[in-house]
């Protein structure tokens, strides 16, 4: 079974300081883990994706996510948050095999001007 | 290149009524994901295809809910008899595959909202 956990429903941020939305998950073998973001009656947008190499990734909008096996942790970050990058932001993962992902329920990110 | 296309973007049934909803996936994507986000809450796996075939279809319900990807035409996910408690968005992803670079990332589409009264 595959599983990722969001702890934090919501995370508040003022503009320019820097963010961290968390991430964990449980796989079977090696993981593809994702960042997703989503805007108000919008699908969701990939943001980056980890599947193998360096354990820092950079995606989409500034965004990074570093990729910690000993923590099982895939956690989202941006030194500088902008009011714009309020939105839902969800973690998923993958194990090897034909599987689906699965997403992480989900963290509420508000950035106060 | 279009992106994935889900209609109708809003769906309005009565209580024991059916639900259709369509999804063209992105030109040259063989796999469709459907999944379901009810209000203020994450994302659930419902149904996993390829063309005409079900490859996953643990996170759907027992009873009422079916799932195609025909040869031909959309995937179309099917609610028969809808209860309130299957208002929700439905959205649909489509990927080329399982391997390759773009291992496991999906393309969303905006969502089918099902209002059930």
């Amino acid at each position: 079974a595959q599983s990722v956990a969001q702890p934090e429903d919501q995370v508040n941020v003022a503009e320019g300081n820097p963010l961290t939305v968390k991430c964990t998950y449980s796989v079977s073998g090696n993981p593809y883990l994702f960042w997703y973001v989503q805007y108000p009656n919008r699908g969701l947008q990939f943001l980056l994706k980890y599947i193998t190499g360096d354990n820092l990734v950079k995606g989409s909008y500034g965004f990074e996510a570093e990729f910690n096996k000993s923590q099982t942790s895939f956690h989202l970050k941006k030194p500088s948050a902008l009011v714009s990058d309020s939105a839902l932001y969800f973690c998923a993962v993958k194990g090897t095999g034909r599987r689906a992902l699965t997403f992480g329920s989900g963290t509420r990110l508000q950035v106060q001007p | 290149n279009a992106g994935v296309m889900q209609n109708p973007r809003h769906l309005v049934r009565r209580r024991g009524q059916e639900a259709r909803l369509r999804c063209s996936p992105m030109k040259g994507h063989s796999h469709v994901y459907w999944y379901r986000q009810l209000p203020e809450e994450g994302l659930k796996f419902m149904v996993y295809l390829q063309k005409e075939n079900i490859i996953d279809e643990s996170g759907m319900p027992k009873e009422r809910f079916s799932a195609e990807f025909p040869k031909e035409g959309p995937s179309i996910l099917r609610i028969q008899q809808v209860v309130r408690g299957d208002s929700a968005a439905y959205f649909c992803a489509s990927s080329p595959g399982t391997s390759g670079p773009n291992t496991g990332e999906l393309f969303f589409g905006e969502g089918s909202r099902l209002t059930v009264l």
